[in-house]
């Protein structure tokens, strides 16, 4: 079992706002990153630390935090976005070990 | 631009050890951050095997600490897997990546920035 729970799926019509949550205790000391993954590629970086983009990555992605649960929204989804996303941070015992969230399945409608 | 390749057998029999190397082309291990493994089960998520700094130092998965180990080769700039015992549960596609931190009041805030493209390893008699 993880340390981060995401919910398994969720939708968005095209063009609307979409937030994608990762609960955890860690998220309170700590930042999630967030990864972006379509089939049969690897994981895509796209929000890490407090709010921060990669070089390439869209500026509809954004992260925001609020005690135990980390969120990412993609404002004004494309078709492109569906994907799964998963969460990453450290894990609650506040040692160096990483965890990442089960992941959500976004689909675009 | 760092670039991070997979390589070794797609095929490992139960019971026996599974070894990966990583390539890292672009970036020299030896000037620092950590590198490490993660895996994904067909259909299913994410989950971080470990990870080694350019000195050597490691951290491993609980869950698997018992059965990993993870080198470094700074002359050959890349970076390796073990995993001994291998049952079917360890059938995945296998990730290397770099492994980076965002510094701020709250500490050290992980997270991957580049990725290799994955190995599907089956475990399977």
């Amino acid at each position: 079992s993880s340390e981060l729970t995401q919910d398994p799926a969720v939708s968005v019509a095209l063009g609307q706002t979409v937030r994608i949550t990762c609960q955890g205790d860690s998220l309170r000391s700590y930042y999630a990153s967030w990864y972006q993954q379509k089939p049969g590629q690897a994981p895509v970086l796209v929000i890490y630390g407090k709010n921060n983009r990669p070089s390439g990555i869209p500026d509809r992605f954004s992260g925001s935090s609020s005690g135990n649960t980390a969120s990412l929204t993609i404002t004004g989804a494309q078709a492109e976005d569906e994907a799964d996303y998963y969460c990453n941070s450290r894990d609650s015992s506040g040692n160096s070990h990483w965890v990442f969230g089960g992941g959500t399945k976004l689909t675009v409608l | 631009q760092v670039q991070l390749q997979e390589s070794g057998p797609g095929l490992v029999k139960p019971s026996e050890t599974l070894s990966l190397t990583c390539a890292v082309s672009g970036y020299s291990i030896s000037s620092g951050y950590y590198w490490g493994w993660i895996r994904q089960p067909p259909g299913k998520g994410l989950e971080w095997i470990g990870s080694i700094y350019h000195s050597g130092s490691t951290y491993y998965n609980p869950s698997l600490k018992s059965r990993v180990t993870i080198s470094v080769d700074t002359s050959k700039n890349q970076f390796s897997l073990k995993l001994s015992s291998v049952t079917a549960a360890d059938t995945a596609v296998y990730y290397c990546a770099r492994n980076e931190y965002y510094y701020d009041s709250s500490g050290e805030n992980p997270f991957a920035d580049y990725w290799g493209q994955g190995t599907l390893v089956t475990v399977s008699s």
